[in-house]
């Protein structure tokens, strides 16, 4: 299985920071790449795919990068709607597998 | 709007069977394939299985942890996809996510809208 690594665990910012948040695969994924936002009880939220699509209606304070192994998202100007927790998945091969998450705090 | 709705969830003993639905609206349900996720309590999402449009063959794939005794259906004249759970375990205990995915020239794109979960707990 191709193992998801997400960096960091938990962050902590402020209203306006940009934040980024890094996904490393265990093997090359090309860029079948996803990644979504999941707020306490809530389902999650898909906001790119392919690394660096944005999904319909997702704003473009958010954006994706990378290929191969390394992959980024990137929250520019964040805002209190933000604070949640990130999550990436890769689709190259079955099984599909997420990283472990990074929760983003208020500081 | 584009929605999935999904329905079933319940409290069981071990070894019992369930079945889950998902339906969807707003949408063509027939041209998408459909992924059901799960998360586990304070865990993190891991992927269960999917089952392609008819498109592609209504072609199935699940993870390890399940096969063998959960199966994917669909039902496009209703709009329905299913999740029929077998065998059930404690560590089947989790909400279950259904999502829309879309797929072009047999590469899956988008995991866009995602259902709001139903919880199956396992427990004797």
């Amino acid at each position: 299985d191709i193992q998801m690594t997400q960096s960091p665990s938990s962050l902590s910012a402020s209203v306006g920071d940009r934040v980024t948040i890094t996904c490393r695969a265990s093997q090359a994924i090309n860029n079948y790449l996803a990644w979504f936002q999941q707020k306490p009880g809530k389902a999650p939220k898909s906001l790119i795919y392919g690394a660096s699509s944005l999904n319909s209606g997702v704003p473009s304070k958010f954006s994706g990068s990378g290929s191969g192994t390394d992959f980024t998202l990137t929250i520019s100007r964040l805002q209190p709607e933000d604070f949640a927790t990130y999550y990436c998945q890769q689709y190259k091969t079955y099984p599909w597998t997420f990283g472990q998450g990074t929760k983003v705090e208020i500081k | 709007e584009v929605q999935l709705v999904e329905s079933g969830g319940d409290l069981l003993q071990p070894g019992r069977s369930l079945t889950l639905s998902c339906t969807g609206s707003g949408y063509t349900f027939g041209d998408y394939a459909v992924s059901w996720f799960r998360q586990a309590p304070g865990k993190g999402l891991e992927w269960v299985g999917f089952i392609r449009s008819n498109t592609y063959g209504a072609t199935t794939a699940y993870a390890a942890s399940v096969e063998g005794r959960f199966t994917i259906s669909r039902d496009d004249s209703t709009s329905v996809a299913y999740l029929q759970m077998n065998a059930l375990r404690t560590e089947d205990t989790a909400v279950y996510y259904c999502c829309r995915v879309w797929e072009v020239n047999w590469i899956f794109t988008s995991f866009d809208p995602w259902g709001q979960g139903t919880l199956v707990t396992v427990s004797s």
